[in-house]
C-alpha cells in the first residue's frame, strides 16, 4: 500500500508550547518526495516544505523544523514556541510514481489549535 | 502571475444538476490535477493531466469528467450532481520533473442539496 498516516486528528496547545505533528508513510518507491502543507481557517493550502527520499538531513526554518527518518518511515513536523497564528490544519503528503506519472497522496490532516 | 485560479469559490447545486468547476493557471505548468477534500479524509485525487490532450483518473473519478484542451485550463465537470459530491475542490498544478512543487488554487466549496 502507498499511504500517509497522520494519527493525530486534533492537537490543542497553549501559546509558547512546542508541538510535534506526526507523519508516517508507506511506499514501495525508492525515490519519493514528502511534503507538508498548512491550511489556515481561510481554506487555502500553503506549501511548507518538500523533502526527497535521498535527503535525510533535518531542516529548520524559523520556528518550524522537520525530522525525516527513513528507518521508521516518518516525517515529523515540530513547531517551537507555538503562536495563535499557527492554528490550522496541517497535511503531510507523499509524491509517488504510479502508472508512469507522479501522484500526490495526502494524509487525513491534523488540526492544531493554539490557545492564548 | 495569478498562479492557479479557481472559479467559482462557492456553489450550491440541486441533485441532478450539472456544472463545471473552472481551473486556470498562467505558469505554463504541464501537470494539473483536481482533488476533493472531505472531513477526516485529507485530499483525494479525482483526475489529473500531464499535458494538453492527456488526462487520467485518480483515486475517486466516478461522477466527474475532465478535459485538457489547452495547457492553461483544466475544467472539472459534474454531469449529474449528487449529495455525495458535496466537498471542497482544489485544483493544483506544477511543472513536470522531480524538483518542482505543487501550486494549489484557493478552492471551490460545493454543496449539493
Amino acid at each position: 500500500a502507498q499511504k500517509v498516516t497522520q494519527a493525530q486528528t486534533e492537537i490543542s496547545v497553549v501559546e509558547k508550547e512546542d508541538v510535534t505533528l506526526d507523519c508516517v508513510y508507506e511506499t514501495r518507491d525508492t525515490t519519493y518526495y514528502l511534503f507538508w502543507y498548512k491550511q489556515p481557517p481561510s481554506g487555502e493550502l500553503v506549501f511548507l516544505i518538500r523533502r526527497n527520499s535521498f535527503d535525510e538531513q533535518n531542516e529548520i526554518s524559523g520556528r518550524y523544523s522537520w525530522n525525516f527518518q527513513k528507518s521508521t518511515s516518518s516525517f515529523n513536523f515540530t513547531i517551537t514556541a507555538s503562536q495563535v497564528v499557527d492554528s490550522a490544519v496541517y497535511f503531510c503528503a507523499l509524491r509517488i510514481t504510479s502508472g508512469g506519472y507522479n501522484k500526490l497522496i495526502f494524509g487525513a490532516g491534523t488540526r492544531l489549535a493554539v490557545h492564548p | 502571475n495569478a498562479g492557479v485560479t479557481q472559479t467559482p469559490k462557492f456553489q450550491v447545486l440541486k441533485t441532478g444538476q450539472s456544472m463545471t468547476l473552472q481551473c486556470a493557471q498562467d505558469m505554463n505548468h504541464e501537470y494539473m490535477s483536481w482533488y476533493r477534500q472531505d472531513p477526516g479524509m485529507g485530499l483525494r485525487l479525482i483526475h489529473y493531466s500531464v499535458g494538453a490532450g492527456i488526462t487520467d483518473q485518480g483515486e475517486v473519478p466516478n461522477g466527474y469528467n475532465v478535459s485538457r484542451s489547452t495547457t492553461e485550463d483544466f475544467p472539472l465537470r459534474l454531469l449529474s450532481a449528487a449529495p455525495s459530491q458535496t466537498s471542497v475542490y482544489f485544483c493544483a498544478s506544477r511543472k513536470t520533473g522531480p524538483n518542482y512543487g505543487y501550486t494549489f488554487g484557493s478552492g471551490t466549496r460545493l454543496t449539493v442539496v
